[in-house]
């Protein structure tokens, strides 16, 4: 069964600091990975995509794969109250084109 | 760009109703549209992947003689939640893509049934 983890928090930061956010996937073949951000009520935003090993940044952000070890992470530079919310992972495995998403993992940025 | 919008953005309905969700992508011709399901503090749980013109594939477990999907063009998709019942009440949640990779989510539409 195909399945993306990411350990639910909540994850605590102080303003200021860099947030880390880790999900792992069951797919070794699987292409491509996105984090998505999800206020409370409202639906995701696009935030990262990554397809190949190696760090990819974008502004504060930067995501991380390691496909040999199946998994992917995202880091939050300078954190900020209104990075507060939900982080959701996202698989799109080899075949077909679903995206299968992780539990997320809620991220609180304290002021 | 990439601009999905929904409509309703909330419907309360009485249970027995079918309730008709609308997804339109707005400056891209989508190829294929999803939808999805959540349940509070749960994750997106995928429903079915709507290709233009042709049938939906349905997940395991989801009944698609419940959850009717209609893709007639490459900017709409249609999802309608037949003889509802108050355990439909969620959020639904369409998003749409128009190559291999990401997919551009819709605002969402809150279900009630009573």
């Amino acid at each position: 069964q195909k399945e993306v983890e990411q350990n639910s928090g909540p994850l605590s930061v102080p303003e200021g600091a860099i947030a880390s956010l880790n999900c792992t996937y069951s797919d070794r073949g699987s292409q491509s990975f996105f984090w998505y951000r999800q206020y409370s009520g409202k639906s995701p935003e696009l935030i990262m995509s990554i397809y190949s090993n190696g760090d990819k940044e974008d502004g504060r952000f930067t995501a991380q794969l390691n496909k040999a070890s199946q998994y992917v992470s995202l880091l939050i530079r300078d954190s900020q109250p209104s990075d507060s919310a939900t982080y959701l992972c996202a698989v799109k495995w080899n075949t077909g084109n679903q995206f299968y998403f992780g539990t997320g993992t809620s991220l609180t940025v304290i002021p | 760009g990439a601009v999905v919008s929904q409509h309703p953005s909330r419907v309360i309905c009485k249970s027995g109703t079918s309730v008709k969700i609308e997804c339109r992508s707005l400056d891209f011709q989508a190829t294929t549209m999803f939808w999805y399901r959540q349940f509070p503090k749960q994750s997106l749980m995928l429903m079915a992947t709507s290709n233009e013109g042709s049938k939906a594939t349905y997940e395991q477990g989801v009944e698609k003689d419940k959850f009717l999907i209609n893709h007639a063009s490459l900017t709409l998709s249609t999802l309608t939640v037949t003889s509802a019942h108050p355990e439909d009440s969620s959020f639904y949640i369409c998003s749409a893509s128009y190559g291999l990779n990401e997919q551009f989510f819709g605002p969402g539409t809150r279900l009630t049934v009573l």
